[in-house]
């Protein structure tokens, strides 16, 4: 029943290591998103997608690499991972995305400690 | 770029006081939203303003988007412990597939 799921909801991993997280929406939604909130809770987009295709780049390490294989699904690959990577990562998803009036949904987030 | 600003970043008050968070953009914009993210959470929608002067309200709280639509706030009457948790506004520029977020402020109750 779950409108936007994301995996894992913990991820501690060493220096250097690549890992993912995947996030999956079954609401029907066209937009999908990438947001780092870090330990002061700021919430920062980082990527979008719509219809599977990157609409939103923001300034973001190329480590970082979103992939969307259908329009429910945006995952996010990251390489060489830095201990400033450490944050809590979520996902988000609206109905069309662009210059609209859609309220986003997140998911419940995936918190990435690196050690 | 677009800058969203909130104060204040942190707010105590005793259960029962009333609570505002003020909402500041550099540029004009289309819509402005709010959200509430409570501790361990993930942000959830609570509203969305579109009008110049728009004033919402869902029970004890109320939004006002500004005249100008560069600025809102929130403001909750007699809070409960269940406020506790992080309010963003997130604003949206013309013609900009951005929302872009507030700094946030975060609201604790005391009993």
């Amino acid at each position: 029943d779950t409108a936007v799921s994301q995996t894992p909801k913990y991820l501690v991993t060493q220096m250097g290591n690549d890992k993912s997280i995947k996030c999956e929406q079954n609401l029907g939604h066209d937009t999908m998103y990438w947001y780092k909130q870090d330990s002061k809770k700021f919430l920062k987009i980082m990527f979008s997608y719509n219809n599977k295709e990157l609409i939103i780049n923001e300034t973001v390490p190329n480590r970082f690499s979103p992939k969307s294989p259908d329009k429910a699904h945006l995952n996010l690959h990251i390489n060489s991972l830095e201990l400033g990577d450490s944050a809590v990562y979520f996902c988000a998803s609206s109905l069309r995305g662009g210059a609209s009036t859609d309220t986003q949904y997140f998911g419940p987030g995936t918190r990435l400690t690196v050690l | 770029g677009q800058q969203v600003m909130q104060i204040p970043q942190y707010q105590h008050v005793q259960e029962g006081e009333d609570f505002t968070t003020y909402c500041n953009s550099s540029t004009t914009l289309s819509n402005i939203q709010w959200y509430k993210q409570r501790p361990g959470g993930h942000p959830v929608f609570l509203i969305q303003l579109v009008k110049s002067g728009e004033v919402k309200k869902q029970k004890r709280l109320t939004f006002q988007f500004g005249e100008a639509k560069k600025n809102s706030s929130l403001h909750i009457t007699a809070t409960q412990t269940t406020d506790v948790g992080t309010y963003f506004c997130a604003g949206r520029g013309f013609g900009n597939e951005k929302l872009t977020f507030g700094t946030g402020t975060r609201l604790t109750i005391i009993p």
